[in-house]
This record gives C-alpha cells, sequence and structure tokens, in this order.
C-alpha cells in the first residue's frame, strides 16, 4: 500500500509563472490536507479538502493560491503567479476520517524554487 | 490562537546517551491532543509520539517518553539510548479536540536533533 504520493518532489519556477502540485493521497483515504514549511519553520496548515468539496481553507493565501480535489484523480494545489515568498516546501497529508484520533499520514513535500 | 515554542533550535548529543527536546504551548482549550513528529533529512514527517490532553499518563513508545505538564503547558520528548538514525529535525505539534484533523494541527519551528557517533 503505497504512502502519500506528491510530485514533482522539487519545482523550479519564474517569477509570474504557475506552480501546480500533486498529491495522491492513501488508497482510501478521503482526507486530504496541504501545508506550507518554509525556511527554518514548522509546517504551517494551509486547507483542508474532501473529495470534491473545500472544508476548511483559513490558512490558504486569499489571491493566487487555490486547492481542488476532484472525484478521480490527484489533489491539486496551484499557485498562479508566483513570487519568491512562495518558495517553500508544501506537504501533503491525508487520512481515512477526520478527528483527532486519525492518524495524518504525510507525504515528502515538494520543494518549490522561485527564481 | 494556539501557539507551540521550540526553544532549542539544535542540540547535539554522542550515540546511546539520552536527551530530551522541550516545548512548550499556549492555549485556552481543555481538551486537546500533543504530538511530536520527527522529519529526517528526506523531508517525510513521521509521527513518534502522541498525548491525549485528558490522561495524565506520559506517552511512551519504545525508546521514545514524554513528560506531560498540563499545569505548566510544558511537552518534553525524552529520546533514550539514542542512535544515529534518531539525526533528524523534530516538531512539536498540538491540536484541538474539537478541531478535526483540519486546523487543528499548529507546529513549532523545530529542534534539530544531531546524534554524533
Amino acid at each position: 500500500n503505497a504512502g502519500v504520493m506528491q510530485n514533482p518532489r522539487h519545482l523550479v519556477r519564474r517569477r509570474g509563472q504557475e506552480a501546480r502540485l500533486r498529491c495522491s493521497p492513501m488508497k482510501g483515504h478521503s482526507h486530504v490536507y496541504w501545508y506550507r514549511q518554509l525556511p527554518e519553520e514548522g509546517l504551517k496548515f494551509m486547507v483542508y479538502l474532501q473529495k470534491e468539496n473545500i472544508i476548511d481553507e483559513s490558512g490558504m493565501p486569499k489571491e493566487r493560491f487555490s486547492a481542488e480535489f476532484p472525484k478521480e484523480g490527484p489533489s491539486i494545489l496551484r499557485i498562479q503567479q508566483v513570487v519568491r515568498g512562495d518558495s517553500a516546501a508544501y506537504f501533503c497529508a491525508s487520512s481515512l476520517l477526520t478527528g483527532p484520533n486519525e492518524k495524518l499520514f504525510f507525504g515528502s513535500g515538494t520543494q518549490l524554487s522561485v527564481l | 490562537a494556539q501557539t507551540v515554542t521550540q526553544s532549542q533550535p539544535e542540540m547535539s548529543v554522542q550515540e546511546a546517551e539520552t536527551v530530551t527536546l522541550s516545548c512548550t504551548y499556549d492555549t485556552s482549550e481543555n481538551n486537546y491532543y500533543l504530538f511530536w513528529y520527527k522529519q529526517p533529512p528526506s523531508r517525510q514527517m513521521i509521527l513518534v509520539i502522541r498525548q491525549e490532553a485528558y490522561k495524565q499518563q506520559n506517552a511512551t513508545e519504545n525508546r521514545f517518553s514524554v513528560n506531560f505538564q498540563k499545569a505548566a503547558k510544558s511537552f518534553s520528548l525524552k529520546i533514550s539510548d539514542s542512535q544515529l538514525g534518531d539525526t533528524a529535525m523534530y516538531f512539536c505539534a498540538f491540536m484541538k479536540h474539537a478541531g478535526g484533523g483540519a486546523d487543528g494541527l499548529t507546529f513549532g519551528k523545530g529542534t534539530h536533533l544531531i546524534i554524533q557517533p
């Protein structure tokens, strides 16, 4: 049973380009979370999705960032018109159910570098 | 809002020694969960240990144990008989009981633990 798969592992973009980060949750998991890790910082919550629904996007910047988790296929975190401050590691996690008793399984992250 | 503070940016110990990583937090919640995650150079976040706030007994997982002091809002991690593979970033994290898995995870800035041979 494969773990949470994120790709690409490294992504380089120039300022103004779009970045698309993909996350395939563990098999059978319908809850997906995205976190961002800036250098020398812990992870910061961005968004929580269930299949086809955004449940909580309170940690997502209001502009340029969007996320989706379609019925079929991976969850996508999309960053439009990237700026240098978007450079960070973006982590996806999934769980079978929701709640503090549910274990979160993390992917290995996508390192986004904006030139 | 919750805050999690890890005051030790980096620690280094010899192999086989015992090391304690500190973590304090601030919250007005009464029911919550505390976690320690390990992030090795592979970058993957691995759950090390979990503590429910309503439990007085400190959680233990093999060589890893915690000292949970609810009144002091302190949650330290003790690693016994440290091994080279323990070298990693360690993050303390907080989750509200009612928050579910979504916004509930608040992380500290991490402690870089280095185990010397």
